[in-house]
């Protein structure tokens, strides 16, 4: 069964500094979507950037990139010189191809994302 | 483009109600998802419809929670009989399929936000 997992609850880091959040997942499919999602504090979630398990090279969207380790089944979230207005709940998920299966959004436990001044 | 759209933002109920949510989502998606999220249990799946037909009926959800899909640009999520544990804010999502890179990404709306009494 499909299952992500995020094992840090919450990070803190300094302003303008570099984070990394961790994600790994589990699929018996070859074909699937990776996804982050950003949770502010108003309760709004909104996509972030996405990897396509065919895809080699890691997606890059503005300050936010993948670390795609396929092998280990890990898509790792960095987002470099962080701002203030980067504290969220960040979500991962996966959703499987919908050409063979019936393509439902799963998501992780979420990690809190504190940036510090 | 107009975003998902969820009525109404806020709902209060007492127990033993029948509430009825709202979903409006983007023009021209064929795939809608119904979500809870609770502190708890973080993001579950509710129900799924791809091009009006039901997918994914949520499992435990199955009892007292029904989500119809009346045309591809309106559905409901209907709960009967409401209870306390319910309480929770309801997602709705949406997302096209096929090629493309923005294919298969989900896009949320803002959510309504129930309370049982």
């Amino acid at each position: 069964a499909q299952k992500v997992t995020q094992t840090q609850t919450s990070i803190s880091v300094v302003e303008k500094t570099t984070v990394t959040m961790d994600c790994v997942y589990e699929t018996r499919d070859s074909s699937y979507f990776l996804f982050w999602y950003k949770q502010t504090a108003s309760g709004e979630i909104v996509f972030l950037i996405r990897q396509d398990s065919y895809k080699k090279e890691n997606a890059t969207v503005g300050h936010y990139s993948l670390n795609f380790q396929k092998p280990k089944s890990s898509i790792g979230l960095i987002i470099t010189a962080t701002q203030i207005e980067d504290s969220a709940v960040y979500f991962c998920a996966m959703r499987e191809d919908m050409n063979y299966n019936q393509g439902k959004l799963i998501f992780g436990q979420g990690t809190k994302l504190s940036i510090k001044p | 483009d107009a975003g998902v759209t969820q009525t109404p933002r806020h709902e209060v109920a007492e127990k033993g109600q029948t509430i009825i949510l709202k979903c409006e989502p983007v023009s021209g998606h064929n795939d809608l998802f119904w979500y809870r999220q609770t502190k708890i249990q973080g993001l579950e799946l509710l129900s799924y419809f791809r091009s009006k037909s039901l997918m994914e009926d949520g499992g435990a959800f199955k009892d007292r929670f029904k989500a119809e899909m009346l045309n591809s640009s309106f559905s409901t999520l209907k709960i009967q009989p409401t209870e306390p544990k319910d309480s929770a804010v309801y997602l709705c999502a949406s997302s096209l399929t096929g090629l493309g890179d923005s294919a298969e990404t989900l896009y949320f709306g803002s959510g309504t936000r129930l309370t049982v009494l």
